[in-house]
């Protein structure tokens, strides 16, 4: 069975772009997170879903980050305006259950270089 | 809020000496622990977690740890170090209640020497 996959694997920004970050979860997973990993550091905590709904979103940085699943499966990270501080390898993860202590499944992360 | 530190940023141990990884918790409610592996580019894998009963945990690759209450301590072990156990190791707490976001230490790299 397929893991958890995300794309692109790394992304090169000039500073003010655009981008999302897309993430396939494992089929079938309810809960979804998104973590930010800057260089050397532990991943940080961005935003949750419970199937389709933001449940969690206390972690996003500033109102340049935006995060949507849709349909309960795909999920989408956008960061609008990107800035240097913004460079990270982006984590998500995904979760059978929607809640308790089931592992969270990490993806291989998208490396974001914001020049 | 809860936080987690790693002591030591960096460990350097022999092929066959005892790994030990350092990780302390603070939380006002004992949290779920959590140890999870991290190879170059590649995503988190988890080793181990404790949840509730024994308080000494057996993971993969001959990984352990053990949850002790009074010195909010986690701490990993192995007794004896592989060469492939080379890579970074973050130590993980989660709310007992919510049970969802993982709130990470700073992580610590293995180096192992032949």
């Amino acid at each position: 069975g397929a893991g958890v996959s995300q794309s692109p694997r790394y992304k090169v920004a000039k500073r003010g772009q655009d981008v999302a970050l897309r993430c396939d979860p494992i089929s079938g997973h309810v809960s979804l997170f998104w973590y930010q990993q800057a260089l050397g550091q532990g991943p940080e905590f961005l935003t949750y879903f419970q199937n389709e709904a933001q449940l969690d979103k206390s972690g996003l940085p500033s109102d340049r980050f935006f995060a949507e699943r849709p349909e309960g499966s795909v999920s989408t990270l956008k960061i609008q305006r990107t800035q240097q501080e913004d460079s990270a390898v982006y984590l998500c993860a995904s979760r059978r259950g929607a809640a308790g202590v089931g592992e969270q499944y990490f993806g291989p992360g998208t490396r974001l270089t914001v020049t | 809020a809860q936080s987690v530190t790693q002591l030591g940023s960096h460990v350097s141990v022999s092929e066959g000496a005892l790994v030990l990884l350092r990780c302390n918790y603070s939380s006002s409610v004992p949290p779920y622990l959590f140890w999870y592996v991290q190879y170059p580019n590649q995503g988190l894998q988890l080793l181990l977690k404790y949840t509730t009963g024994a308080t000494l945990v057996k993971g993969i690759n001959g990984f352990e740890a053990e949850f002790k209450k009074s010195e909010t301590s986690f701490h990993l072990t192995k007794p004896s170090a592989h060469m492939s156990d080379a890579a970074e190791y973050f130590c993980a707490v989660s709310d007992r209640n919510a049970g969802n976001m993982l709130t990470f230490g700073g992580g610590t790299r293995l180096m192992v020497k032949p």
